[in-house]
């Protein structure tokens, strides 16, 4: 069975400085990785996709095969990037999509 | 465009009463269609989904189950709520594949 870890609940850094959330996956098939992202009173909300290979509000991630992981960075960390970040695994068939606990972040000024 | 629609947005129901939460979707057909219980701490937990009308799938025993009777409707519901059924529960559909999900507002239920 697919699993999505997030191993840390809660990330604080000061603007300006950079910000990696992990995440971790373990999974027989060939998945398909996604960031969702959570502000404050507002819908989870997709950020980005590995298949898009984008740079969202300056997000990036990697999906690393050998390592099972799919870590989301940002250079320079924004007090709006404040938010709960989930990363979610989609399995082979394309209907279950499994997400991590959360990871939420905190961009101290 | 296409939206979601959930509600109630909070409710508060004794234990041992009957819940029915309502999700509709519009602009777009044969969605597939999801239920989500988010938890402090324990993240989103898959409860149930659907790739068609009638057609459920559970991914955790529990209290609860789900019904799709129209192509765009996807309802939540229990004969007896207990109180660990307290939490925020989350509607989200998906185009086939590869497109994201897209979630509702949620429903803040509190079983007293």
């Amino acid at each position: 069975a697919q699993r999505v870890t997030q191993p840390e609940k809660l990330l604080s850094v000061f603007k300006g400085a950079p910000v990696e959330l992990k995440c971790n996956y373990s999974y027989s098939g060939s998945p398909e990785l996604f960031w969702y992202v959570q502000y404050s009173r507002q819908r989870l909300q997709l950020l980005l996709r590995h298949i898009s290979r984008e740079s969202i509000k300056g997000f990036t991630a990697d999906l690393n095969k050998g390592e099972t992981s799919f870590h989301l960075k940002k250079p320079f960390a924004q007090e709006e990037d404040s938010a709960m970040y989930y990363c979610a695994l989609r399995e082979t068939s394309g209907s279950r999509l499994t997400f991590g606990e959360g990871t939420q972040l905190t961009v101290n000024p | 465009s296409q939206t979601i629609h959930q509600w109630p947005a909070t409710l508060v129901q004794p234990v041992g009463s009957p819940l029915s939460l309502e999700c509709t979707v519009e602009g777009t057909s044969n969605p597939n269609l999801y239920w989500y219980r988010q938890a402090a701490g324990r993240g989103l937990q898959l409860l149930f989904y659907s790739v068609g009308i009638g057609q459920i799938s559970s991914e955790v025993p529990q209290n609860l189950s789900a019904s799709r009777p129209q192509d765009r409707q996807f309802i939540l519901s229990s004969k007896k709520l207990l109180l660990s059924d307290s939490g925020f529960y989350l509607c989200a559909w998906s185009g086939w594949r590869s497109s994201p999900l897209h979630f509702g507002n949620g429903t803040r239920l509190t079983v007293t």
